[in-house]
């Protein structure tokens, strides 16, 4: 399978608790991006790179939130502390030049 | 003005009609231009691309791009009841950030 891998696919953890979500994009892509959906709602936008360089993290995110891309590989989006706002699909994203492809999400339920 | 805007719906179309879907954007979108389908529960799915003004059709969809109006537009032909799901406008700004509508519920009815 050469699509974009996320693990794991489902997330269920305590309030208060560190969780991490790793993405492995297609081979080659350069940029790697990070989305949150909510029910009823569009992916909202959290970060993305390119190679390793992080070029935005929205600043709608708090510092709870980080994320990596150690050699321009894999990601790894981290959340401290999760709160049950944190609930949501977390989703990933990888793109050459132009179309960007999604992996499967991770669903995130915090309790 | 968001940066990608799309009714959010549901819009109702007969089996076999023409699904019209829209979405408006910002100058701070103003690159590459996609619309994705998703089905509850999953992840989003790219349909179509198009990048410059007029048509871009493959099988039953027909991509649109007015830069002069800022709109997009996805017709979808023949709709079936497997074309119903939630549809994704999204836009890439000149950093290649992808931004994303709060995309349309499209329901066809048998």
């Amino acid at each position: 399978d050469t699509g974009v891998s996320q693990n794991p696919r489902h997330k269920i953890t305590k309030r208060g608790q560190n969780v991490t979500f790793r993405c492995d994009p297609i081979s080659e892509h350069n940029r790697l991006y990070w989305y949150r959906q909510t029910l009823g709602q569009g992916p909202e936008f959290l970060t993305y790179f390119q190679n390793e360089a992080q070029l935005e993290k929205s600043r709608l995110l708090s510092d709870r939130f980080s994320a990596e891309r150690p050699k321009g590989s894999f990601s790894t989006l981290e959340i401290q502390r999760t709160e049950q706002g944190d609930s949501a699909m977390y989703l990933c994203a990888s793109s050459s030049i132009a179309e960007a492809f999604f992996g499967q999400g991770t669903r995130l339920t915090v309790v | 003005q968001k940066e990608v805007e799309q009714n959010s719906g549901p819009l109702s179309v007969p089996e076999g009609a023409i699904a019209s879907l829209n979405c408006t954007y910002s100058d701070r979108v103003s690159q590459s231009f996609f619309w994705y389908r998703q089905y509850s529960g999953k992840s989003p799915e790219l349909i179509m691309s198009i990048y410059s003004n007029g048509d871009k059709e493959d099988g039953r969809f027909t991509a649109q791009l007015n830069k002069a109006s800022q709109y997009v537009s996805l017709l979808i032909r023949d709709s079936q009841p497997s074309d119903s799901a939630t549809y994704l406008c999204a836009g890439k700004n000149r950093d290649d950030k992808i931004i994303f509508g709060k995309g349309t519920r499209l329901h066809i009815l048998p």
